[in-house]
């Protein structure tokens, strides 16, 4: 069974940038997969910010930018800003019959 | 302005079964393919299936976890797309949300959820 792996927790200053990863248990993340990423806050519905490994999703700022760094695909923020601190999924798309595997999500904290 | 808003959540027991509703609107539900999606108390997303348009024949499909129990289905004239949980299980307490999908490889716009919990 297909794992798609996301660091638990992550770290930024404010203004800081970092990077935040999305990877397989077996086998290299492409574009062929489609990664798209989701922020969520404590009791709030996920909200859409990347698609198809790159764009940006209606309204979401550039400093959200999406790609693929070696193996994984990635997601950086640059200029961290408070409100940034939530919750980041990932998603891949495994094809027919799997569909969608999401990762474990990473737990963002700017301070 | 799009919005999904979910409903039919609340407390059943296990074995029973359930009916939750997504109903659309601010677009032209008839287009979109639907996904449903859940995330238990404290723990990650998790896919659970999706139903084409009838454009692209209306057909389904459903993650292995929820395969054969869970089926999804949609009325475009009332723009609802409609999950349907039988044999529930503790296992699928969670906030259930439906997705919009403008496309084959995304989600975009999301409802607020609605909150199944299984107990006896």
């Amino acid at each position: 069974q297909t794992v798609v792996t996301q660091e638990p927790s992550f770290a930024v200053s404010p203004g800081g940038t970092v990077t935040l990863t999305c990877g397989l248990s077996s086998g290299s993340v492409s574009t062929s997969y489609y990664p798209s990423w989701y922020q969520q806050t404590p009791g709030q519905a996920p909200r859409t910010l990347i698609y198809s490994t790159n764009t940006r999703s209606s309204g979401v700022p550039d400093r959200f930018s999406g790609s693929i760094l070696g193996n994984k695909a990635a997601l950086t923020i640059t200029g961290a800003q408070a409100d940034d601190e939530s919750d980041y999924y990932c998603v891949l798309y495994m094809g027919s019959g799997a569909n969608w595997v999401f990762g474990g999500g990473t737990k963002l904290t700017v301070l | 302005e799009v919005q999904l808003v979910e409903s039919g959540g609340g407390l059943v027991q296990p074995g029973r079964s359930l009916r939750l509703s997504c109903t659309a609107s601010g677009f032209t539900f008839g287009d979109y393919a639907m996904s449903w999606v859940r995330q238990a108390p404290g723990k990650g997303l998790e896919w659970v299936g999706f139903i084409r348009s009838k454009g692209y024949g209306g057909t389904t499909e459903y993650a292995a976890s929820v395969k054969g129990r869970f089926s999804i289905s949609r009325d475009d004239s009332k723009s609802i797309a409609y999950l349907q949980v039988n044999s529930l299980k503790t296992e699928d307490t969670a906030v259930y949300y439906c997705t919009r999908q403008p496309g084959a490889y995304r989600f975009d716009y999301w409802g607020q959820g609605t909150l199944v919990t299984v107990s006896s």
